[in-house]
């Protein structure tokens, strides 16, 4: 079935700094959502994004689904982005959504 | 996303006991998921109902059954759970199989 990988597995940054959360998938997907999960475990929806560049604030994203990978921006990072950040990919293959390994963030005040 | 409702928030029971989980959207979303969370992994699809018909079980044992009575609600019947099974479950739905997920806050559960 279709791996999902995600990098980097951990990430410190101090408040203020830049990122790039990367996600690497293995096969064709039909669909790909990013999710950030906050330290009380709420998945809050980031991004459907499935092909292109969107924008939603301090936070972009980018899918090339021809060289199979996506990458999530979050500028001006602030302690509330604390917290993992996950890819989901739906393939029609499986016919389900196929979740990253994730990324770890920590943002020091 | 708070719009799929989950209760109850936190849960501990049992190994010998029989309790549900529940879950409601009223997005009008035509399937609704079933995931289990361990600590410091991803998120591991359990079940799907697409229709209010079970469309995916991912080799779940036994001791969980799913039941969706209408559109709107999600059911999880637990009985003679393992300590193991402790995880954070969580519920989501779509309007369809290949359409956004939407997570409800979820319910921690400690089987002791």
């Amino acid at each position: 079935g279709i791996q999902v990988e995600q990098s980097p597995p951990d990430l410190i940054l101090q408040e203020g700094a830049n990122s790039t959360l990367r996600c690497n998938f293995s096969d064709s997907v039909n669909n790909l959502q990013w999710f950030h999960q906050n330290p009380w475990g709420q998945l809050i929806n980031l991004f459907y994004i499935p092909s292109g560049t969107k924008q939603n604030g301090r936070l972009s994203a980018t899918t090339v689904a021809t060289e199979r990978y996506s990458l999530l921006y979050i500028s001006s990072s602030q302690t509330t982005d604390s917290g993992v950040y996950f890819c989901a990919c739906f393939t029609s293959g499986t016919y389900k959504y196929i979740f990253g390994t994730g990324t770890r963030l920590k943002v020091l005040a | 996303d708070t719009e799929v409702t989950q209760t109850p928030k936190h849960l501990v029971m049992g190994m010998t006991n029989k309790k549900s989980l529940k879950c409601e959207q009223h997005m009008g979303h035509r399937a609704m998921y079933w995931y289990k969370q361990k600590a410091k992994k991803p998120p591991e699809l359990m079940f799907v109902y697409s229709y209010e018909k079970l469309s995916i079980n991912e080799s779940v044992p036994s001791r969980f059954s799913p039941e969706c009575p209408n559109s709107s609600l999600l059911n999880l019947h637990l009985h003679a759970l393992q300590p193991e099974d402790s995880a954070l479950y969580l519920c989501a739905s779509s309007q369809g199989n290949n359409s956004p997920l939407h997570f409800g806050n979820g319910t921690r559960l400690t089987v002791t």
